[in-house]
């Protein structure tokens, strides 16, 4: 089964700061969801990914899928502590049955 | 156009007694998903459903855990004899077609085992 593992576990920055958080799989990615869990809430729909090279914008977030290196990276510009939360990346296993990594914890600190 | 809602929000049981999640997906979804996040776990797949049909069922206990998804109503995750293991936040989600697409969340159910 294929495993995915973020990196970095949790992550404090200053407001106004850039960061990104990576994601990386055991098995070649054909497709990558980034999803964000706010602290004792439900998940958001960032981004999804679907072929190598792939990246997306949202707003100050930029999700970008590297097949090669079967990895994918998100990054914010000018933090905010609206952007506090668990950032979880997902891939689907036939389909929309997502396999989770562990998470990267973000606090901003203003 | 309503998110997935699930409810309750906070359900608590003592050992032995039923916990009976609900969740109605985004209208016009006919896929719901279901996954569990345990304390300072990652979330964790356990069923995926289509209208009247398990479709994989994979990630879910095999003793006292079943799930449905009827023509009418909402999907129901049931757990019957519950134990303290089971306290956990319990996730729904739900997808217009059955892969490449967004899936939707709802807020949870956080189910506390007393």
């Amino acid at each position: 089964s294929q495993e995915l593992e973020q990196s970095p576990q949790s992550l404090i920055v200053q407001e106004g700061k850039n960061l990104t958080i990576n994601c990386t799989s055991s098995k070649t990615l054909y497709g990558l969801y980034w999803y964000k869990q706010k602290y004792g809430e439900g998940l958001i729909f960032l981004m999804m990914l679907q072929k190598g090279g792939e990246e997306k914008s949202h707003e100050k977030i930029t999700a970008k899928l590297d097949e090669k290196k079967q990895q994918s990276s998100l990054h914010i510009t000018a933090s905010q502590p609206s952007h506090a939360g668990i950032y979880l990346c997902g891939v689907g296993n036939a389909g929309n049955m997502l396999t989770f990594g562990g998470g990267t914890r973000l606090m901003v600190k203003p | 156009n309503a998110g997935v809602m699930q409810n309750p929000r906070h359900l608590v049981r003592r050992r032995g007694q039923e916990a009976r999640l609900r969740c109605s997906p985004m209208k016009g979804h006919s896929h719901v998903y279901w996954y569990r996040q345990l304390p300072e776990e990652g979330l964790k797949f356990m069923v995926y459903l289509q209208k009247e049909n398990i479709i994989d069922e994979s990630g879910m206990p095999k003793e006292r855990f079943s799930a449905e998804f009827p023509k009418e109503g909402p999907s129901i995750l049931r757990i019957q004899q519950v134990v303290r293991g089971d306290s956990a936040a319990y996730f729904c989600a739900s997808s217009l077609v059955g892969q490449n697409t967004e899936a939707f969340f709802g807020q949870g159910t956080r189910l506390t085992v007393v």
